[in-house]
């Protein structure tokens, strides 16, 4: 069972432009983390939101977490190659399981 | 401070043989948790360890099996591959008393043939 949904699955945009990626599900989670993979890695940590309503900076990605702590999105400005990944939410629900969105796969072009 | 690190980094194993992964977890973690990701997906929960038990576990086979050891490494275990095991393994470690943040190794890509 995906807890999960991510959208959009893919996304290809041109250097400069904003973006945003979508987060939902029907569960509520104690905390949520949004995570950047590259090809053959494991993903990192970009941030962890754990507070209804919460925003989160992080130089050009901003981050969202929903005022019922179901949903949360994450939108780059300026996109830089560098951005390059795929995208991945989960939802912890009681601190130490996480289920992990579908991804979003963005690729900035030059 | 070291990170999660995996081994092997890759693997190529032979249909319906066993197949051992290793896990370290972060430094001051005490849960490790295991992934599965095929190509193009998010990672699939296998199961979770913490004080050398199996915790939770996802939709997973017994053919996955684990055990933790009492310095919080783990090893994921899995007999009679198939095919579909082909896939990038993933450790998460994490600890009990945190925020619920996870730091992921850099995973170990078995290839079943």
């Amino acid at each position: 069972t995906q807890l999960l949904e991510q959208s959009p699955q893919f996304l290809s945009i041109q250097e400069g432009e904003n973006l945003t990626v979508y987060c939902n599900s029907s569960s509520v989670f104690s905390s949520l983390q949004w995570y950047r993979q590259e090809p053959g890695e494991g993903p990192v940590l970009l941030v962890t939101v754990v507070t209804g309503g919460e925003v989160k900076k992080l130089k050009r990605l901003t981050f969202q977490f929903g005022d019922a702590r179901k949903d949360s999105s994450l939108h780059i400005t300026a996109a830089q190659p560098g951005d390059t990944g795929l995208y991945l939410c989960a939802g912890a629900e009681d601190g130490n399981q996480f289920y992990f969105g579908t991804g979003t796969s963005l690729t900035v072009i030059p | 401070d070291a990170g999660v690190t995996q081994s092997p980094t890759h693997l190529i194993k032979t249909r319906g043989q066993q197949v051992t992964l290793r896990c370290s977890p972060k430094s001051g973690h005490d849960t490790v948790s295991w992934y599965q990701q095929a190509l193009g997906q998010g990672p699939q929960f296998i199961f979770q360890y913490y004080e050398e038990e199996e915790r939770q576990r996802g939709n997973f086979p017994d053919r996955f099996s684990g055990h933790q050891f009492p310095n919080y490494s783990s090893e994921l275990n899995v007999n009679a591959l198939l095919l579909g095991d082909s896939a990038l393994y993933l450790c998460a470690s994490s600890s009990r008393q945190g925020q619920g943040e996870a730091f992921f190794g850099q995973g170990t890509r078995l290839t079943v043939v």
